[in-house]
């Protein structure tokens, strides 16, 4: 069976500031990667995902995840952020398999708080 | 073009009722994908449809709960027996071939059982 922990349930941080929100993740077999973000009152919308390839993905809204796979770990990044980025963000993953369904199977979230 | 979209956008029952909730994907898109999500959680899946069959029901909780995707576009969440544990946000989504294809949200529909 497959799991998602994220490891921060909130992360305050201040405008234009750098930040991580930690995944990681367990599977006994290859699985793709998925960030979402959840603004207030709006569906999931996809920030990137890794499927295959080079490690480190690029995303929307100048996000990006690096793939490591000895770490079972797939953290998202934002060098600088701004207020619109408060929202919650959801790690996903799903089955590489030849069987997979892109059953997304998610983490609790991580609420991001950017402050001015 | 149209997003995914669901209806209601809010339902209230009472304990013991039957509800059903409809999800209208993408055009075009063949998988089609329930998820529930309880305050403070992440969504969790509930079933997977390629075309008109149910893939994976393998998240569906009990027997209560069912789903129909009878002509392979719109879909419908039948909950009967409503309990209050099912108060949550029922969230569709749709990919265009269902593996690492994008799945698009719709923007959920809230049930609470009273």
């Amino acid at each position: 069976a497959q799991s998602v922990t994220q490891l921060d349930s909130q992360v305050p941080v201040f405008e234009e500031a750098p930040v991580e929100l930690r995944c990681n993740y367990s599977s006994s077999v290859s699985v793709y990667l998925f960030w979402y973000v959840q603004y207030p009152n709006q569906g999931l919308q996809l920030l990137l995902k890794y499927l295959s390839g080079s490690t480190l993905v690029k995303g929307i809204n100048g996000f990006e995840a690096e793939f490591n796979k000895s770490q079972t770990s797939f953290h998202l990044r934002k060098p600088s952020v701004h207020i619109s980025d408060t929202a919650e963000y959801f790690c996903a993953v799903s089955d590489e398999g030849s069987s997979n369904t892109g059953k997304l199977i998610f983490g609790q979230g991580t609420t991001l708080q950017v402050k001015p | 073009g149209a997003g995914v979209s669901q209806t209601p956008s809010n339902k209230v029952t009472e304990k013991g009722k039957y509800v059903e909730l409809r999800c209208d994907p993408i055009s075009g898109h063949t998988a089609l994908y329930w998820y529930r999500q309880s305050l403070g959680q992440g969504p969790e899946f509930l079933i997977y449809f390629q075309g008109t069959g149910a893939a994976d029901d393998s998240g569906l909780p009990n027997d209560r709960f069912f789903a129909v995707r009878p002509e392979g576009s719109v879909s419908t969440l039948k909950i009967q027996r409503t309990e209050r544990g099912d108060s949550a946000v029922y969230l569709c989504a749709s990919s265009l071939l269902g593996g690492g294809d994008t799945q698009y949200f719709g923007p959920g529909t809230r049930l609470t059982v009273l």
